[in-house]
């Protein structure tokens, strides 16, 4: 199975600063089709995932533009441009190149 | 809108059954490969199961395998998984959730959801 490791666990950051989050892939997410399959979710306070972003860089619908996501082969990365306070939750990276796919610990994100 | 609702969750003993339902809304279900993922309460997330939009083909994580079986119901636009000889480490919020791809391939690569239901929480305890 393809084991995700995300860094870091935890990130406080100042409203208005941006974040980054690191997304590790044990193997290659690249499919022979010639698309990578590497996702990203926020799960909010109680409430469920919810997708942000789809094969790496591709921003779901009407998820804002300060969210981006970047990458190839094992290394992948979200950026936050400015954090908003209605961006705290968790962040989980995904991936489904083989099944069964698999995601992330998460990673945290709180305010200051 | 689309819509996920899960119930059928609680509290069962060790050995015991649940079997939980998703009921779809607000999109096609049929044209749609569908999820169950799963969440201990604060913890990470799992893949548990997924069956085709056409119900051909089914895949269950190891974890689950022979233990739990997913079924859908055009008729009802309806989901389900059946979770038998359950066990403490089930303990869990089940979600129900879409595929983002329109009558996709199974097991080709490249399922994620795009939307998920609130979820129903599973109990294993004596």
């Amino acid at each position: 199975d393809v084991v995700m490791t995300q860094t870091p666990l935890s990130l406080s950051v100042t409203p208005g600063q941006p974040a980054s989050i690191s997304c590790k892939s044990s193997q290659s997410l690249l499919h022979s089709d010639g698309k990578t399959y590497l996702y990203w979710y926020l799960q909010k306070p109680g409430q469920s995932p919810q997708l942000l972003i789809y094969e790496v860089s591709n921003r779901f619908s009407g998820v804002p533009d300060r969210f981006s996501g970047s990458g190839s082969g094992t290394d992948f990365t979200l950026k936050i441009s400015r954090v908003e306070a209605e961006d705290v939750g968790v962040y989980y990276c995904m991936q489904s190149v083989q099944l069964p796919g698999s995601f992330g610990q998460g990673t945290k994100v709180e305010i200051k | 809108e689309v819509q996920l609702v899960e119930s059928g969750g609680g509290v069962v003993q060790p050995g015991g059954s649940l079997r939980l339902s998703c009921a779809a809304s607000g999109f096609s279900f049929d044209d749609y490969t569908m999820y169950w993922v799963r969440q201990v309460p604060g913890k990470g997330l799992e893949w548990v199961s997924l069956i085709s939009w056409d119900g051909a083909t089914t895949f269950t994580a190891d974890s689950v395998k022979g233990r739990f079986t997913i079924s859908r119901d055009s008729s009802k636009n309806s989901l389900y998984l059946q979770m038998n000889s359950l066990r403490s480490e089930d303990t869990a919020l089940y979600y129900c959730a879409k595929d983002g791809r329109w009558i996709a391939g199974v097991a080709q690569g490249g399922d994620f959801f795009d939307y998920w239901g609130q979820g129903a929480l599973v109990t294993v305890s004596s």
